[in-house]
């Protein structure tokens, strides 16, 4: 069965790069037609989509981020791993990976707190 | 961007009741509408996808419906473990979007 866990720092000071990792296990994050994706909630909001990679590693960002986003996957690794430059307290968030197919997320990791602060 | 819009953003129901969650889309998505369940603490869970196929293992009380630009969600008895806030997110075109959330609790 195929799981999904996010890793990284909880703390990311302002103006710094947030950088959060989603380690595939139980399956080869190469096999099948899948978009790799990051979603976020700020506490007590709703549900935001940061983009996402495909199997064959083209990409989608959300227009919102796009400047400031790259996600890449390490098939070596199993992984797939999100950066996200300049962040505010604005980016202070749950971070969820996700598996998605055809743009519905049908499996989640258990989502990552990251805070934005000094 | 598509737009997504529920209604209403919370109500407070019993155990039984039928619960009805509506989602509007700011254009026409066709059937590429999705519904999703999260509790407290926990990552959201789908429900339904293309508009009405319910995903494996999840229970026959829910359902949904719509097409274009105006969906439902309908719980038919509410049950203690469906006290949630549900979300819906069009797939049809990116960025996906999803609507603010429709929180569901106790009367």
């Amino acid at each position: 069965q195929v799981q999904l866990q996010e890793s990284g720092p909880g703390l990311v000071k302002p103006s710094q790069t947030l950088s959060l990792t989603c380690t595939v296990s139980g399956g080869s994050i190469s096999s099948g037609s899948y978009y790799w994706s990051w979603i976020r909630q700020p506490a007590g909001k709703g549900l935001e989509w940061i983009g996402r990679i495909y199997t064959s590693g083209s990409t989608n960002y959300n227009p919102s981020l796009k400047s400031r986003v790259t996600i890449s996957v390490d098939t070596s690794k199993n992984q797939f791993s999100l950066k996200l430059s300049s962040v505010t307290a604005a980016d202070t968030a749950v971070y969820y990976c996700a598996r998605a197919t055809l743009g519905v997320v049908i499996l989640w990791g258990q989502g990552t707190l990251v805070t934005v602060s000094s | 961007d598509i737009q997504m819009t529920q209604s209403p953003s919370s109500l407070s129901a019993s155990v039984g009741d039928r619960v009805t969650i509506t989602c509007r889309a700011s254009q026409s998505i066709s059937s590429y509408l999705n519904w999703y369940q999260q509790k407290p603490g926990k990552a959201p869970k789908l429900l339904i996808y293309a508009a009405s196929s319910l995903q494996s293992g999840v229970p026959s009380r829910f359902s949904g419906s719509g097409s274009g630009t105006d969906f439902t969600l309908t719980i038919s008895s509410l049950q203690p473990e469906d006290f949630a806030t549900y979300y819906c997110q069009q797939s049809y075109s990116t960025p996906v979007t999803f609507g603010p959330g429709t929180k569901v609790d106790i009367k």
